[in-house]
């Protein structure tokens, strides 16, 4: 296990579509976080999970979109009716037991509403 | 709110130049931590240093320096001797609430760009 994995790295849509991305953490990292960075901006944190159990919700994260984390291992992100202005990068992190351990960054999944 | 600024959007250095990255952040923790995020372009971000708040010993790492000026709330990063693959933006980042919750409140970066 070599890091944090994302799938995929791009992905283009019309608006109104629906689209999910998935997060591979590394393994036997209990937290696992979402955020979105859009252009020229640092990451803004979205959610995040203590195994399956989704902790905290963003007010970013409307009702279009949600997130989940079934047994507690890979993640997936869905948007709902997409936006133009949902174009953004959206990055996956990990942590072992969260509080101040190194949260470690995927790659990230770009998406681009057209 | 916990809030972030960092004030230099874009900085070019010559290689083998020291240049310091400002940032501030504004708090009523009395208990945070504080990070400097490396992002190159198109990588994943990594983490380049970290201080803790109660401890007034400005973290190290190899090259990697910070002056953390707790009363002032500033926290800047120095990169001294610096490399072609220093190239990156550059995020500072916070995280307070620890006893709550853990996510990472994100400055809006600085591009740095060093120059052969």
């Amino acid at each position: 296990d070599t890091g944090v994995s994302q799938n995929p790295r791009h992905k283009i849509t019309k608006r109104g579509q629906n689209v999910t991305f998935r997060c591979d953490p590394i393994s036997e990292h209990n937290r696992l976080y979402w955020y979105r960075q859009t252009l020229g901006q640092g990451p803004e944190f979205l959610t995040y999970f203590q195994n399956e159990a989704q902790l905290e919700k963003s007010r970013l994260l409307s009702d279009r979109f949600s997130a989940e984390r079934p047994k507690g291992s890979f993640s997936t992100l869905e948007i709902q009716r997409t936006e133009q202005g949902d174009s953004a990068m959206y990055l996956c992190a990990s942590s072992l037991r969260g509080g101040v351990d190194e949260q470690f960054f995927g790659p990230g999944t770009r998406l681009t509403v057209l | 709110a916990q809030t972030v600024t960092q004030s230099q959007p874009e900085m070019s250095v010559q290689e083998a130049e020291t240049v310091t990255l400002s940032c501030t952040y504004d708090t009523s923790e009395s208990n945070y931590y504080l990070f400097w995020y490396k992002q190159p372009p198109s990588r994943q971000m990594i983490l380049v240093i970290r201080q803790e708040a109660y401890k007034q010993q400005n973290a190290t790492e190899n090259r990697f320096s910070v002056n953390f000026q707790k009363a002032a709330k500033s926290f800047s990063l120095k990169i001294s001797d610096s490399q072609l693959g220093d190239t990156a933006m550059y995020f500072c980042a916070f995280i307070g609430n620890m006893n709550r919750d853990d996510k990472i409140i994100f400055g809006k970066g600085t591009r740095l760009h060093i120059l052969p």
